[in-house]
């Protein structure tokens, strides 16, 4: 069965300091696809990255980064030199239910980063 | 900005009332998605549909039906709302198995 685990539930950084979410799942798929969402204080939902199952290269955008590996059924992200508006929920979400591709979401990890 | 349009907004109602919550689009996506999203769970899916009236049950469907009579509308309803459902429900849509977008949300509250 699929399985999202964001044990940090909580996280307060002061600005500038870089900030890792880890998150952790279970599927017993071969193909599937890791998501990450934004949620910030205003609600909506803002996608960030989709990484298939096959592709386990590291992406790097701007200040955020995604480190895949599969060794470990792992998909943390990293935020360099936080800022205050990276405040927000992040969620992690898995897809292995093809091809309607219902998610399953982790519990989120509340990012508070303070000036 | 995806397209796509939860009505009402906000909506606070009595138990043992039916509720139901529209999601609109006019990206003319084949998927959508309703979740429910709830402190230390995350988002849950409740229904998904894949067609025109062809639907299927999420991981939290017990108490809701969906409808989709329209590529562009599809819609949950609570057919006697319990306080257990007082939560915030996205609508997502996707165009295959791809990158979902949702909604702005809808706060329900039942009291």
């Amino acid at each position: 069965a699929q399985k999202v685990t964001q044990a940090q539930t909580e996280i307060s950084v002061v600005e500038k300091e870089d900030v890792t979410l880890d998150c952790v799942y279970e599927t017993r798929d071969t193909t599937y696809y890791l998501f990450w969402y934004k949620q910030p204080p205003s609600g909506e939902l803002v996608f960030l990255i989709r990484r298939n199952s096959f592709d386990e290269q590291n992406e790097i955008s701007g200040r955020y980064s995604w480190n895949f590996q599969k060794s470990t059924s792992s998909f943390n992200f990293t935020i360099t030199a936080s800022q205050v508006v990276d405040s927000a929920v992040y969620f992690c979400a898995l897809s292995d239910h093809f091809p309607h591709n219902d998610m399953r979401f982790g519990a989120g990890t509340r990012l508070t980063v303070k000036p | 900005d995806a397209g796509i349009t939860q009505s009402p907004r906000h909506k606070v109602t009595e138990t043992g009332t039916p509720v139901t919550l529209r999601c609109h689009q006019t990206e003319n996506h084949r998927y959508m998605y309703w979740y429910r999203q709830d402190p230390g769970h995350g988002l849950r899916l409740i229904h998904y549909s894949y067609g025109v009236k062809d639907t299927d049950k999420g991981e939290v469907s017990d108490g809701y039906s969906v409808s989709r009579s329209k590529t562009e509308d599809f819609l949950l309803t609570l057919e006697s709302a319990t306080s257990s459902q007082t939560s915030v429900y996205f609508c997502a849509i996707s165009r295959t198995s791809d990158i979902q977008y949702f909604g702005a949300g809808t706060r329900l509250s039942v009291l």
